[in-house]
């Protein structure tokens, strides 16, 4: 098992729409975990930081990490264009060296 | 403007070259490290450094190899014994290992 999957989409909304992404992950250790946002032909930049144990909101972002089914999920309330985008889940590896990459899904919101 | 500059954007070359990517930060940070975005797989990491003058290899760092002489700069040398170089390269930094990672713009390589 890969230690991060995602589903790689696409995943298509129209605006305004909730939208839900999702990460799995096999090792209980992984302490906190990322979710960056990756623009098309662009580097990753930070969206959100939260610990294993609780969720965190910022703005109309969601995280949400269920360390009993070892999911972590990201909410993105009244969705707009400029969300769309590929959305990477990345917890810490277990050196705590380096950040492990889920493959990403990509979210489309269409006007 | 504190940041983390990859160059160039775009560069091609030939089968059988050499060729060094420039990462640069001025974030003061500790950690630097190198990735490799092909479609459909992700990031991967070819290598990472903790500090200055110490590097490690990542899960795909055969045919490239790194330096780290000053705390700024970790250039990437994609060498002839990469088989399949072309991809898109990105350098991140942290402030320790394992920290949040901010990153590059990226450098997209073409080998012809």
């Amino acid at each position: 098992q890969k230690e991060v999957e995602q589903d790689p989409g696409p995943l298509s909304v129209p605006e305004g729409a909730i939208v839900s992404l999702n990460c799995t992950y096999s090792n209980s250790a992984f302490q906190y975990f990322m979710w960056y946002r990756q623009y098309s032909r662009k580097g990753p930049e930070l969206l959100m930081y939260t610990y294993s144990s609780g969720n965190k909101e910022d703005g109309r972002f969601t995280a949400q990490v269920d360390k009993s089914s070892k999911y972590i999920s990201l909410f993105i309330r009244d969705s707009q264009p400029s969300d769309s985008a590929t959305y990477l889940c990345a917890p810490p590896n277990q050196a705590g060296t380096a950040l492990i990459f889920g493959k990403g899904t990509t979210l489309s919101v269409s006007s | 403007d504190g940041g983390i500059t990859q160059s160039p954007k775009y560069l091609f070359r030939k089968e059988g070259q050499n060729v060094t990517l420039s990462c640069e930060q001025n974030l003061n940070h500790d950690a630097m490290y190198w990735y490799r975005q092909d479609p459909g797989q992700g990031l991967r990491l070819i290598y990472y450094s903790q500090i200055v003058n110490d590097f490690q290899k990542g899960d795909i760092a055969e045919g490239y190899s790194v330096s780290r002489e000053k705390k700024e700069s970790f250039p990437l040398t994609v060498t002839s014994a990469q088989k399949n170089p072309t991809a898109f390269y990105l350098c991140a930094s942290s402030i320790v290992s394992g920290d949040t990672q901010y990153f590059g713009p990226g450098t997209r390589l073409t080998v012809l």
